[in-house]
């Protein structure tokens, strides 16, 4: 079974500096997906950005990138000119290729923009 | 475009009675939708996968006859919690694939009180 985990509970930055949050994942699987999802206060879940195993080149939206190492099985999410509006609990999660669409999530790491 | 719903948003119930939450695909069709559970500052935790036109599977735990799940047609899944107690308090958020497409779409949730 795939596991995802995310060894920062909580994390602090300063409006405007850049912050990196961490996740690996366990999978004998060569084809799957990799997500990161924000939640806000709201709780509405917010797809921040998605990668595919196959492709070696790094995803990135706007101010949102990731660090891919698929040999390492690590899939970090840097945030860029972190805003107020980044504050919330962000989720790491895996999709095994066709296998239904199902989600694992890893345990979240609450994020907290200072001013 | 890919918009779910939830109905409704919050509910508070008697505890023995039962309490439907409706999800609904606004603007696609979806074969698949997913409902979890989560707990206040914890992940997503998977409950039951619900495809349309056939029995739900449920995951490992979860008692399929307190938690029926219905997936009537392309755009619209209930999830009825039956004689609801305390425990089963919670805030409860479902998720749609449209199509042949992989990426889960999620509802903005219920936040169900069984008092």
């Amino acid at each position: 079974a795939q596991t995802v985990t995310q060894s920062q509970p909580e994390m602090s930055v300063q409006e405007a500096e850049t912050v990196t949050l961490s996740c690996t994942y366990d999978t004998s699987e060569n084809n799957y997906y990799l997500f990161w999802y924000k939640q806000p206060p709201s709780r509405q879940m917010i797809l921040v950005i998605r990668q595919e195993a196959y492709k070696q080149q790094n995803a990135t939206e706007n101010r949102f990138s990731v660090n891919f190492q698929k040999a390492a099985k690590s899939f970090s999410l840097k945030i860029s000119d972190s805003q107020l509006g980044d504050t919330a609990m962000y989720f790491c999660a895996f999709m095994k290729h066709w296998a239904g669409n199902k989600l694992v999530f890893g345990a979240g790491t609450i994020l907290r923009v200072k001013s | 475009g890919a918009v779910v719903s939830q109905h409704p948003s919050r509910v508070i119930c008697k505890s023995g009675t039962s309490v439907k939450i409706e999800c609904r695909s606004l603007d696609f069709q979806a074969t698949t939708m997913f409902w979890y559970r989560q707990f206040p500052k914890q992940s997503l935790m998977l409950m039951a996968t619900s495809n349309e036109g056939s029995k739900a599977t449920y995951e490992q735990g979860v008692e399929k006859d307190k938690f029926l799940i219905n997936h009537a047609s392309l755009t619209l899944s209930t999830l009825t919690v039956t004689s609801a107690h305390p425990e089963d308090s919670s805030f409860y958020i479902c998720s749609a694939v449209p199509g042949l497409a992989y990426e889960q779409y999620f509802g903005p949730g219920t936040r169900l009180t069984v008092t």
